[in-house]
């Protein structure tokens, strides 16, 4: 079946640095979303990426979805306190009908004010 | 508008115990899901529903059973309970998806079970 690999699964910054975390899947997809779940909480949907080679800004967070559709990746620029949590890449296989989703392991970011 | 609940927030069952938790939504989403979260594992789906009256098995349906009677609510099931179940569940919904592009999951703030 489908696998989403995230990378790395874990990654300490200090306040100010960039981040990035990215996203493979062993098959070509569809789409590609973004998830973002705060310490404690619930994932929370961050932005959906369609086309091949599309990239989308969120004011420092900068999407990005391989001309292949099999990869992806998010960047985090001058990272705050308020960026902690884990970051979740899901996708859907192409060909696959319905809106179920292949969600990757996660990358956990902690930020050191 | 409280988007999806999910009750109860924590239980501890013993090994062979039975429940159920329960979500509702209140968007009219046509789809709901149940997923478990375990460490460095990201989301595993468990089952999920397309409409009313119909469910199907996800990635990791084994000991789980479920229902959707109305739309707004998906009840997930352990029939016998197993420590291998210790997990945090999350029950999402969204519209239906189409095309290339698919619509966003709400989540529920979680169920934290623990199986002794």
């Amino acid at each position: 079946g489908q696998q989403v690999m995230q990378i790395p699964q874990y990654q300490h910054v200090q306040e100010g640095e960039d981040f990035t975390t990215y996203c493979n899947s062993s098959t070509t997809l569809s789409n590609i979303q973004w998830y973002k779940q705060r310490p404690g909480g619930h994932p929370v949907f961050l932005i959906q990426l369609v086309k091949s080679g599309e990239v989308k800004k969120q004011k420092r967070l900068t999407f990005q979805f391989g001309e292949a559709k099999k990869n992806s990746s998010l960047h985090i620029t001058a990272t705050q306190t308020t960026d902690v949590g884990t970051y979740f890449c899901a996708g859907r296989p192409r060909g696959s009908a319905g809106n179920m989703l292949t969600f990757g392991g996660g990358t956990r970011l902690m930020v050191k004010p | 508008n409280a988007g999806v609940t999910q009750t109860p927030k924590f239980r501890v069952l013993k090994t062979g115990q039975s429940m159920t938790l329960l979500c509702a939504q209140d968007m009219n989403h046509e789809y709901m899901y149940w997923y478990r979260q375990d460490p460095g594992m990201g989301l595993r789906l468990i089952h999920y529903s397309v409409g009313e009256g119909t469910t199907a098995k996800g990635e990791v349906p084994d000991g789980y059973n479920v229902s959707r009677l109305k739309k707004q609510n998906f009840l997930l099931g352990l029939e016998s309970a197993a420590p291998s179940q210790t997990s945090v569940y999350f029950c999402a919904s969204s519209y239906s998806g189409g095309g290339y592009s698919n619509q966003p999951q709400h989540f529920g703030d979680g169920t934290r079970l623990s199986i002794l």
